[in-house]
């Protein structure tokens, strides 16, 4: 079945600088890999997410790339503000429900 | 739209006693998915259900697990007997799924913590 690794656990920058969140997924078959992001006590949201026929996408401060020949896709914050301290999920679709990654812990310091 | 409506929030009970976790999915939504989280093994799929009917329930991590959707606004799942190592917070999401090859976003509830002592 699918496996998504997710990398790194932790990651700590100083506010203004970027973050760079990397997965990787195992079936070469998925095709929707979205970004969800938890923060402490609550619920997981969508923040933005990939279609397979398209190899970067951009909202504002974040943007995803996809390299399916790879079969690997990353997050990247431009900008950090303490308020994107959270824990990142990466995730793909394996036939039709999700397969979520371990999750990165971001904290952006002052 | 309220969202996805989960009760209880919290939930304390002891060793053997049954649980009953219940949700309201997003109206219009046709996939309702139930997940567990816990600090070592993350985010899990336990069941998810298409048109109210179970399609995938191969992360019901055993017999003491069981989830129902009779109808298209409610869902429960249930832990009998329940055990400590079941606690963990509880989210249920829904999506409208409109083709096998079109995936939309998951919209999760609040989630139920549950404790088991």
């Amino acid at each position: 079945g699918e496996n998504v690794e997710q990398h790194p656990s932790t990651l700590s920058v100083q506010e203004g600088d970027s973050a760079v969140i990397k997965c990787t997924y195992s079936d070469s078959a998925s095709n929707y890999f979205p970004w969800y992001k938890q923060e402490l006590g609550k619920r997981p949201q969508l923040i933005i997410d990939i279609r397979s026929n398209v190899g970067e996408k951009k909202d504002q401060r974040i943007a995803v790339t996809l390299n399916k020949t790879a079969k690997h896709f990353s997050l990247h914050i431009t900008e950090t503000q303490p308020e994107d301290s959270a824990v990142y999920f990466c995730a793909s679709i394996n036939t039709d429900k999700l397969i979520f990654g371990t999750g990165t812990r971001l904290q952006v310091f002052p | 739209d309220a969202g996805v409506i989960q009760s209880p929030r919290h939930e304390v009970t002891e060793m053997g006693q049954e649980v009953t976790l219940r949700c309201k999915p997003i109206s219009g939504h046709n996939s309702l998915f139930w997940y567990r989280q816990t600090m070592m093994r993350g985010l899990e799929l336990l069941i998810y259900f298409n048109n109210n009917v179970p399609i995938d329930d191969s992360g019901m991590p055993e017999d003491r697990f069981s989830a129902k959707m009779p109808n298209a606004s409610f869902s429960t799942l249930k832990i009998q007997p329940s055990e400590p190592r079941d606690s963990a917070v509880y989210f249920c999401a829904s999506s409208l799924m409109t083709s096998a090859l079109s995936y939309n976003e998951q919209f999760f509830g609040p989630g139920t913590r549950l404790t088991v002592l």
